[in-house]
Protein backbone atom coordinates (compact mmCIF):
# COMPACT_ATOMS: atom_id res chain seq x y z
CA UNK A 1 0.00 0.00 0.00
CA UNK A 2 1.36 3.22 -0.97
CA UNK A 3 2.07 5.65 1.73
CA UNK A 4 2.82 9.39 2.51
CA UNK A 5 4.75 10.03 5.74
CA UNK A 6 4.07 13.55 6.98
CA UNK A 7 5.72 15.12 10.38
CA UNK A 8 5.29 16.79 12.59
CA UNK A 9 1.85 15.67 14.12
CA UNK A 10 1.44 18.84 15.89
CA UNK A 11 3.06 22.26 15.41
CA UNK A 12 3.19 25.52 17.80
CA UNK A 13 4.63 28.62 16.74
CA UNK A 14 5.29 32.00 17.42
CA UNK A 15 3.61 34.70 15.68
CA UNK A 16 6.38 36.25 13.07
CA UNK A 17 7.63 32.70 13.04
CA UNK A 18 8.35 30.07 10.59
CA UNK A 19 6.56 27.28 10.32
CA UNK A 20 8.31 24.00 8.17
CA UNK A 21 6.05 20.66 7.80
CA UNK A 22 7.88 17.64 5.84
CA UNK A 23 6.01 14.84 3.72
CA UNK A 24 8.00 11.57 2.79
CA UNK A 25 6.24 9.41 -0.27
CA UNK A 26 6.61 5.71 -1.70
CA UNK A 27 6.34 5.40 -5.60
CA UNK A 28 3.62 7.95 -7.54
CA UNK A 29 2.51 7.81 -10.52
CA UNK A 30 4.00 11.61 -11.46
CA UNK A 31 5.94 14.26 -9.58
CA UNK A 32 2.27 16.68 -8.68
CA UNK A 33 2.65 17.20 -4.83
CA UNK A 34 -0.10 19.21 -2.97
CA UNK A 35 -0.75 21.01 0.42
CA UNK A 36 -3.97 21.18 1.65
CA UNK A 37 -5.00 23.65 4.39
CA UNK A 38 -8.31 22.64 6.58
CA UNK A 39 -9.74 25.09 9.13
CA UNK A 40 -12.23 23.37 11.71
CA UNK A 41 -15.66 22.59 10.89
CA UNK A 42 -14.53 23.00 7.09
CA UNK A 43 -13.32 20.58 4.42
CA UNK A 44 -9.79 20.72 3.16
CA UNK A 45 -8.85 23.22 0.33
CA UNK A 46 -5.62 23.28 -1.97
CA UNK A 47 -3.47 25.57 -0.48
CA UNK A 48 -0.35 25.24 -3.32
CA UNK A 49 1.35 22.32 -5.15
CA UNK A 50 4.23 21.78 -6.87
CA UNK A 51 4.80 20.38 -10.29
CA UNK A 52 7.96 18.40 -11.84
CA UNK A 53 9.42 20.52 -13.71
CA UNK A 54 10.38 22.59 -10.79
CA UNK A 55 12.05 22.01 -7.03
CA UNK A 56 10.80 25.06 -5.37
CA UNK A 57 7.15 26.56 -5.34
CA UNK A 58 6.69 29.85 -3.89
CA UNK A 59 3.00 31.28 -3.12
CA UNK A 60 3.28 34.43 -0.69
CA UNK A 61 4.44 33.23 2.75
CA UNK A 62 4.32 30.06 1.46
CA UNK A 63 6.62 27.30 0.01
CA UNK A 64 6.57 24.00 -1.33
CA UNK A 65 10.61 22.29 -1.32
CA UNK A 66 10.87 19.19 -3.35
CA UNK A 67 13.52 17.20 -3.61
CA UNK A 68 13.26 13.91 -5.80
CA UNK A 69 16.17 11.72 -5.25
CA UNK A 70 14.93 11.90 -1.68
CA UNK A 71 11.48 11.42 -2.50
CA UNK A 72 10.28 14.40 -0.09
CA UNK A 73 8.84 17.66 0.05
CA UNK A 74 8.08 20.14 2.76
CA UNK A 75 5.71 23.00 3.49
CA UNK A 76 7.33 25.99 4.79
CA UNK A 77 5.44 29.14 6.04
CA UNK A 78 7.08 32.32 6.79
CA UNK A 79 6.19 35.27 8.99
CA UNK A 80 3.45 32.35 10.27
CA UNK A 81 0.12 34.26 11.47
CA UNK A 82 -2.76 33.34 13.94
CA UNK A 83 -4.68 33.29 10.73
CA UNK A 84 -2.95 29.91 9.98
CA UNK A 85 -3.68 27.95 12.62
CA UNK A 86 -5.58 25.07 10.96
CA UNK A 87 -4.54 21.09 10.06
CA UNK A 88 -2.22 20.86 7.17
CA UNK A 89 -2.23 17.61 4.80
CA UNK A 90 0.19 16.53 2.06
CA UNK A 91 -0.73 14.87 -0.77
CA UNK A 92 0.99 12.29 -4.00
CA UNK A 93 -0.65 10.61 -6.54
CA UNK A 94 -0.65 6.79 -6.34
CA UNK A 95 1.25 5.14 -9.31
CA UNK A 96 -0.59 3.14 -11.39
CA UNK A 97 -3.81 1.98 -13.41
CA UNK A 98 -6.87 3.33 -13.23
CA UNK A 99 -5.70 4.89 -9.83
CA UNK A 100 -5.10 7.78 -11.61
CA UNK A 101 -6.29 10.88 -10.34
CA UNK A 102 -6.44 9.65 -6.82
CA UNK A 103 -4.56 11.23 -3.90
CA UNK A 104 -3.10 9.67 -1.03
CA UNK A 105 -2.79 12.02 2.07
CA UNK A 106 -0.53 12.20 4.97
CA UNK A 107 -1.75 12.06 8.67
CA UNK A 108 -1.97 15.17 8.75
CA UNK A 109 -0.26 18.35 11.13
CA UNK A 110 -2.27 20.68 13.29
CA UNK A 111 -0.26 23.72 12.95
CA UNK A 112 -1.18 26.14 16.10
CA UNK A 113 0.43 30.19 16.08
CA UNK A 114 0.33 31.78 19.02
CA UNK A 115 0.03 35.58 18.55
CA UNK B 1 -17.60 28.78 -7.13
CA UNK B 2 -16.78 24.87 -7.45
CA UNK B 3 -19.65 23.58 -4.93
CA UNK B 4 -19.54 20.10 -3.33
CA UNK B 5 -22.18 19.52 -0.94
CA UNK B 6 -22.84 16.97 1.26
CA UNK B 7 -26.05 16.19 2.75
CA UNK B 8 -25.50 16.60 6.34
CA UNK B 9 -23.53 17.61 8.64
CA UNK B 10 -24.20 15.70 11.23
CA UNK B 11 -25.67 12.00 12.08
CA UNK B 12 -26.46 9.96 14.81
CA UNK B 13 -27.54 6.31 13.64
CA UNK B 14 -27.41 3.22 16.25
CA UNK B 15 -25.80 -0.08 15.45
CA UNK B 16 -26.54 -2.22 12.55
CA UNK B 17 -28.47 0.25 10.52
CA UNK B 18 -28.19 0.88 6.70
CA UNK B 19 -26.64 4.23 6.48
CA UNK B 20 -26.44 6.80 3.25
CA UNK B 21 -24.59 9.85 2.79
CA UNK B 22 -25.02 12.01 -0.09
CA UNK B 23 -22.29 14.32 -2.01
CA UNK B 24 -23.59 16.28 -4.88
CA UNK B 25 -20.86 18.37 -6.90
CA UNK B 26 -22.15 21.20 -9.89
CA UNK B 27 -18.45 21.34 -11.72
CA UNK B 28 -19.11 18.74 -14.17
CA UNK B 29 -16.32 16.64 -12.64
CA UNK B 30 -15.38 13.16 -13.98
CA UNK B 31 -13.95 12.10 -10.80
CA UNK B 32 -15.53 12.07 -6.99
CA UNK B 33 -14.05 10.78 -3.99
CA UNK B 34 -14.96 9.26 -0.76
CA UNK B 35 -12.57 9.89 2.24
CA UNK B 36 -12.83 9.16 6.01
CA UNK B 37 -10.96 11.68 8.42
CA UNK B 38 -9.50 10.06 11.80
CA UNK B 39 -7.01 12.27 14.28
CA UNK B 40 -3.32 10.85 13.71
CA UNK B 41 -4.24 8.94 10.61
CA UNK B 42 -5.24 11.62 7.82
CA UNK B 43 -7.75 11.19 5.26
CA UNK B 44 -8.30 7.57 4.30
CA UNK B 45 -9.53 6.96 0.75
CA UNK B 46 -12.63 4.68 0.62
CA UNK B 47 -13.96 4.71 -2.77
CA UNK B 48 -13.16 6.23 -6.04
CA UNK B 49 -15.27 6.84 -9.01
CA UNK B 50 -14.08 8.14 -12.17
CA UNK B 51 -17.13 7.95 -14.58
CA UNK B 52 -20.95 7.19 -13.76
CA UNK B 53 -21.49 3.54 -13.00
CA UNK B 54 -17.60 3.06 -12.40
CA UNK B 55 -16.12 2.47 -8.83
CA UNK B 56 -12.88 1.49 -7.67
CA UNK B 57 -11.67 0.72 -4.09
CA UNK B 58 -9.83 2.32 -2.09
CA UNK B 59 -7.69 1.78 0.80
CA UNK B 60 -10.55 1.16 3.51
CA UNK B 61 -13.62 -0.49 1.99
CA UNK B 62 -14.24 -2.88 4.22
CA UNK B 63 -17.71 -2.19 5.27
CA UNK B 64 -19.04 0.07 2.85
CA UNK B 65 -19.82 0.32 -0.91
CA UNK B 66 -20.67 3.31 -3.53
CA UNK B 67 -23.41 4.15 -6.12
CA UNK B 68 -22.53 6.73 -8.57
CA UNK B 69 -25.86 6.76 -10.71
CA UNK B 70 -25.49 10.50 -12.01
CA UNK B 71 -22.35 12.31 -12.51
CA UNK B 72 -23.21 14.69 -9.61
CA UNK B 73 -23.68 12.38 -7.63
CA UNK B 74 -21.97 9.81 -5.13
CA UNK B 75 -23.50 7.85 -2.72
CA UNK B 76 -21.75 6.45 0.30
CA UNK B 77 -23.33 3.51 2.11
CA UNK B 78 -22.97 2.02 5.38
CA UNK B 79 -23.86 -1.66 4.90
CA UNK B 80 -24.51 -2.28 8.47
CA UNK B 81 -23.17 0.50 10.56
CA UNK B 82 -21.01 -0.45 13.50
CA UNK B 83 -19.12 1.96 16.35
CA UNK B 84 -15.65 1.81 14.61
CA UNK B 85 -17.02 3.66 11.61
CA UNK B 86 -17.60 6.55 13.76
CA UNK B 87 -15.34 8.96 11.83
CA UNK B 88 -15.84 12.47 9.60
CA UNK B 89 -16.70 11.82 5.94
CA UNK B 90 -15.52 14.49 3.60
CA UNK B 91 -16.63 13.86 -0.39
CA UNK B 92 -14.00 15.30 -2.76
CA UNK B 93 -14.54 15.59 -6.81
CA UNK B 94 -12.18 16.93 -9.38
CA UNK B 95 -11.64 16.69 -13.09
CA UNK B 96 -10.27 13.70 -14.79
CA UNK B 97 -6.89 14.28 -14.42
CA UNK B 98 -4.61 16.38 -16.94
CA UNK B 99 -1.12 18.39 -16.41
CA UNK B 100 -3.32 21.44 -16.28
CA UNK B 101 -6.78 19.82 -13.99
CA UNK B 102 -5.45 18.32 -10.77
CA UNK B 103 -6.79 20.16 -8.04
CA UNK B 104 -9.30 17.96 -5.72
CA UNK B 105 -12.50 20.24 -4.18
CA UNK B 106 -13.91 18.79 -0.89
CA UNK B 107 -17.25 19.01 0.68
CA UNK B 108 -17.52 20.59 4.56
CA UNK B 109 -18.02 17.30 5.88
CA UNK B 110 -20.29 14.70 7.83
CA UNK B 111 -19.71 13.96 11.28
CA UNK B 112 -21.28 10.33 12.02
CA UNK B 113 -21.37 8.79 15.36
CA UNK B 114 -22.72 5.24 15.36
CA UNK B 115 -23.74 4.21 18.97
Amino acid sequence: QQQVKQSPQSLIVQKGGISIINCAYENTAFDYFPWYQQFPGKGPALLIAIRPDVSEKKEGRFTISFNKSAKQFSLHIMDSQPGDSATYFCAAPLAGGTSYGKLTFGQGTILTVHP
Amino acid sequence: DVKVTQSSRYLVKRTGEKVFLECVQDMDHENMFWYRQDPGLGLRLIYFSYDVKMKEKGDIPEGYSVSREKKERFSLILESASTNQTSMYLCASSFRWTLVNTEAFFGQGTRLTVV
